[in-house]
């Protein structure tokens, strides 16, 4: 296993339009966490899956974004109508949940920017 | 929010130890503590993880304290690669505060 996957790596867009990230998470790993990172701040919250379930999903995020996970494998995070202020690294992490654990991998992210 | 507070900036000199400080005073009884850390330009790896009791692996040591609303995330001799911005997290939450960024210098 190669670890978690983001696609595509950087994106450049003009405002308005529409993209997608994708992530491939470690095959064995049942939750798969979104974040957005601006320049000099942690990774943000933006949702979590457990298999194909999205059980939550951050108060701050737009109507504008939203993400799925079929049949629990890979995920996609969709912008709808980005904005200057969308731009940010957008983060993927899995995780096997346990217990005690739920330890995060992290992709290296989806570098996105947006003109 | 986080419901975890570090100070914004530490610096070290290289082979010296260094003690990473992370408050979390409303953390529950069931509740893990984890750190990561992001070099530059990379996404955050995971460092270590405890819930009570003080806890070792081959990059760093977790100290926990008794009354568990702080930790301590202990590097016993920074090397230049140490450099990097360093996060706790708890569990329950999975959110992430600013961290604080360790400066280590030769």
């Amino acid at each position: 296993d190669t670890g978690v996957s983001q696609d595509p790596r950087h994106k450049i867009t003009k405002r308005g339009q529409n993209v997608t990230f994708r992530c491939d998470p470690i095959s064995e790993h049942n939750r798969l966490y979104w974040y957005r990172q601006t320049l000099g701040q942690g990774p943000e919250f933006l949702t979590y899956f457990q298999n194909e379930a999205q059980l939550e999903k951050s108060r701050l995020l737009s109507d504008r974004f939203s993400a799925e996970r079929p049949k629990g494998s890979f995920s996609t995070l969709e912008i709808q109508r980005t904005e200057q202020g969308d731009s940010a690294m957008y983060l993927c992490a899995s995780s096997l949940a346990l217990a005690g654990a739920n330890v995060l991998t992290f992709g290296a992210g989806s570098r996105l920017t947006v003109l | 929010d986080a419901k975890t507070t570090q100070p914004n900036s530490m610096e070290s000199n290289e082979e010296e130890p260094v003690h990473l400080p992370c408050n979390h005073s409303t953390i529950s009884g069931t509740d893990y503590i984890h750190w990561y850390r992001q070099l530059p330009s990379q996404g955050p790896e995971y460092v270590i993880h405890g819930l009570t009791s003080n806890v070792n692996n081959r990059m760093a040591s977790l100290a926990i304290a008794e009354d568990r609303k702080s930790s301590t995330l202990i590097l016993h001799r920074a090397t230049l690669r140490d450099a990097a911005v360093y996060y706790c997290i708890l569990r329950h939450d999975m959110r992430f505060g600013a961290g604080t960024r360790l400066t280590v210098k030769p």
